[in-house]
């Protein structure tokens, strides 16, 4: 069965410092990967998925994250984190056509 | 209405309660789902319609009940529930295709339960 696991359950920047949100998957085939966003009190936002073609993938909000099969990771970045960027952020993956998720990371965004 | 939408957005009941959780979704799905989420645990896929079919998680107590009436409805019929049932449910939904399995899913608010 395909899973993810993120690094840190929470990560603290400063507003406009580089953001970066870890995930590692583990695949026996090739994975379909998401990273979604929770606000508080809200559902689950996707921000970007990569199932084929380029590495690289650019999602809502200024974020992106580069799958990197080598080293089993598709991390979440972002050049520049704002105040409204302060949420939660799951990484999941297709696992027998189901969607599995990490356990989260609480971004927390200081002026 | 556009999206997923669920109702009531926050529900308190008592152990003896029986209460119902409703989800629509407006984005021509073909799968619905939900999910619970709980403090510091990761989300817990609790039961999956797609495509006709129904898939549940074999750990998910008698005391949950769905319902799929149609491709855009889905209920959880709650009845004598615990107090460790509190938190959050939401509703997603997705179109799902037998060769490629199931695509990105779309998440509703959430219903806030507390059970006292």
């Amino acid at each position: 069965a395909q899973s993810v696991t993120q690094l840190g359950s929470h990560v603290s920047v400063s507003e406009g410092a580089l953001v970066l949100l870890r995930c590692n998957y583990s695949s026996s085939v090739p994975p379909y990967l998401f990273w979604y966003v929770q606000y508080p009190n809200q559902g689950l936002q996707l921000l970007l998925k990569y199932t084929t073609g380029a590495t690289l993938v650019k999602g809502i909000n200024g974020f992106e994250a580069e799958f990197k099969k080598s080293e089993t990771s598709f991390h979440l970045t972002k050049p520049s984190a704002h105040m409204s960027d302060a949420a939660e952020y799951f990484c999941a993956v297709i696992s027998f056509q189901k969607l599995v998720f990490g356990t989260g990371t609480r971004l927390l965004v200081s002026p | 209405e556009t999206g997923v939408t669920q109702t009531p957005r926050h529900l308190v009941m008592g152990m003896t309660n029986k209460k119902s959780l409703k989800c629509e979704q407006h984005l021509g799905h073909n799968a619905m789902y939900w999910y619970k989420q709980s403090a510091k645990k990761p989300l817990e896929l609790m039961f999956v319609y797609s495509l006709e079919e129904r898939v549940e998680n074999n750990s998910v107590p008698s005391r949950f009940s769905p319902e799929c009436p149609n491709s855009s409805h889905l209920f959880l019929h709650l009845h004598t529930l615990q107090p460790e049932d509190s938190a959050l449910y939401l509703c997603a939904s997705s179109q799902a295709a037998r060769d490629r399995g199931h695509n990105e899913q779309f998440f509703g608010p959430g219903t806030r339960l507390t059970v006292l």
